[in-house]
Formats: structure tokens, C-alpha cells, sequence
């Protein structure tokens, strides 16, 4: 079965902490994805990745920066935590190669306080 | 610029109905369209993929459909379980650089037993 593994599921930071969410991915995807979702906002594509050490910025890169060293993992960084961050982060991966199918994570719950 | 929109943002069943919840989109030029169900503060779950040169998939209880001509997708689900309560999502892939998604905001389904 296909597997996008968040590291954590809920995290509390205060202002101004540096936070990594991390993003792992089992199936030899290449292009890997990271999304916030907020109420009445819907998905908005933050950053993506669609190999080794590239990257790509999406529609709110801002305050926001990636990490792609292997395949199999894409990390997002937050310099500065800021409370307008908060929000829950979805990573993704899709199967381009083949079908386009995307497949997410469980979520990473945020509060910045 | 893609626009997705489903309607109703909301749905209340009784268990057993048959229902369709709508996707809309404002370009036919697409690659893909997928179809997710979210639990509350859970990731989003696959649930079909439908590619350009299809018309309709199935798994189990749902059917999933595409028109591009009329820039509509449909999402029939048989028999609805209390279960089936989740948020569903469309998104379509507009191809091209393989990072143009666009995602609907999702109609909340509510299967009352």
C-alpha cells in the first residue's frame, strides 16, 4: 500500500521558534508536495518538489522554505513561526510517472502561539 | 485560471439514500481529476481517479464521473452508511507543469442512521 508518513501529527511552537515538518514517502515518487489547508481557504500549494534538491514555489510560498536531499523525503521549514501560521499541513506525493494519482499524509496540526 | 467549485458545500441523508455530490470546473483542458474523502483533522484519502480519456470509475459504492465538455464531475455514492460521513474533495489536474491542481472547497456529508 502506498505510504506518505508526516512525523508529527500535532505540534505547539511559540513566535518566532523554527519548525521542520518532515515528509516521507515509500513509493519512489519523484514530485512531493506541501499544502496548508484552512477553513474557508480550502488547499493552497506552499511549495513542491519534483526531484531531488528541486524545488518549486507554489501560490504562498512566503515565510516558508523546503528541503529535498533524497527522494523519498521532503521537509518544510519555518524560519520564524508566526501565528498566522497555524494551520494544518498536508504533505502529498503523486505518481507521475504513471497515473497522476496524488496521495497525502495524515496532517500536521500547527499552533503558533 | 482553473476555478473548481462543489455544491452544495453541505449534505444531510438518511442512512440508505443514494446520493451525487457535484464538482465544477472552468477549464476543460484537463489532465486528471481525482476525488478525496476527509475525516475531520485526518489527511485526505483517494477515493478515484478519473484521467481525460475516461468517463467514469467505480470502486465498491461510489462512481465517480467526468464530462469535460460541460466542465463537470460527479461523485455517486449507493446506499449511504452513517460511515460515509467525511468531507469530499475534487481536484483537477490541468496539466502541463505537473503541479496544477486545483482544489475544491469540499461538501461536508452527513449520513444521519
Amino acid at each position: 500500500d502506498v505510504k506518505v508518513t508526516q512525523s508529527s501529527r500535532y505540534l505547539v511552537k511559540r513566535t518566532g521558534e523554527k519548525v521542520f515538518l518532515e515528509c516521507v514517502q515509500d513509493m519512489d515518487h519523484e514530485n512531493m508536495f506541501w499544502y496548508r489547508q484552512d477553513p474557508g481557504l480550502g488547499l493552497r500549494l506552499i511549495y513542491f518538489s519534483y526531484d531531488v534538491k528541486m524545488k518549486e514555489k507554489g501560490d504562498i510560498p512566503e515565510g516558508y522554505s523546503v528541503s529535498r536531499e533524497k527522494k523519498e523525503r521532503f521537509s518544510l521549514i519555518l524560519e520564524s513561526a508566526s501565528t498566522n501560521q497555524t494551520s494544518m499541513y498536508l504533505c502529498a506525493s503523486m505518481d507521475f510517472a504513471n497515473t497522476g494519482e496524488l496521495f497525502f499524509g495524515e496532517g500536521s496540526r500547527l499552533t503558533v502561539l | 485560471k482553473q476555478e473548481v467549485t462543489q455544491i452544495p458545500a453541505a449534505l444531510s441523508v438518511p442512512e440508505g439514500e443514494n446520493l451525487v455530490l457535484n464538482c465544477s470546473f472552468t477549464d476543460s483542458a484537463i489532465y486528471n481529476l481525482q476525488w478525496f474523502r476527509q475525516d475531520p483533522g485526518k489527511g485526505l484519502t483517494s477515493l478515484l481517479l478519473i484521467q481525460s480519456s475516461q468517463r467514469e470509475q467505480t470502486s465498491g459504492r461510489l462512481n465517480a464521473s467526468l464530462d469535460k465538455s460541460s466542465g463537470r464531475s460527479t461523485l455517486y455514492i449507493a446506499a449511504s452508511q452513517p460511515g460515509d460521513s467525511a468531507t469530499y474533495l475534487c481536484a483537477v489536474n490541468s496539466g502541463g507543469s505537473n503541479y496544477k491542481l486545483t482544489f475544491g472547497k469540499g461538501t461536508l456529508l452527513t449520513v444521519n442512521p
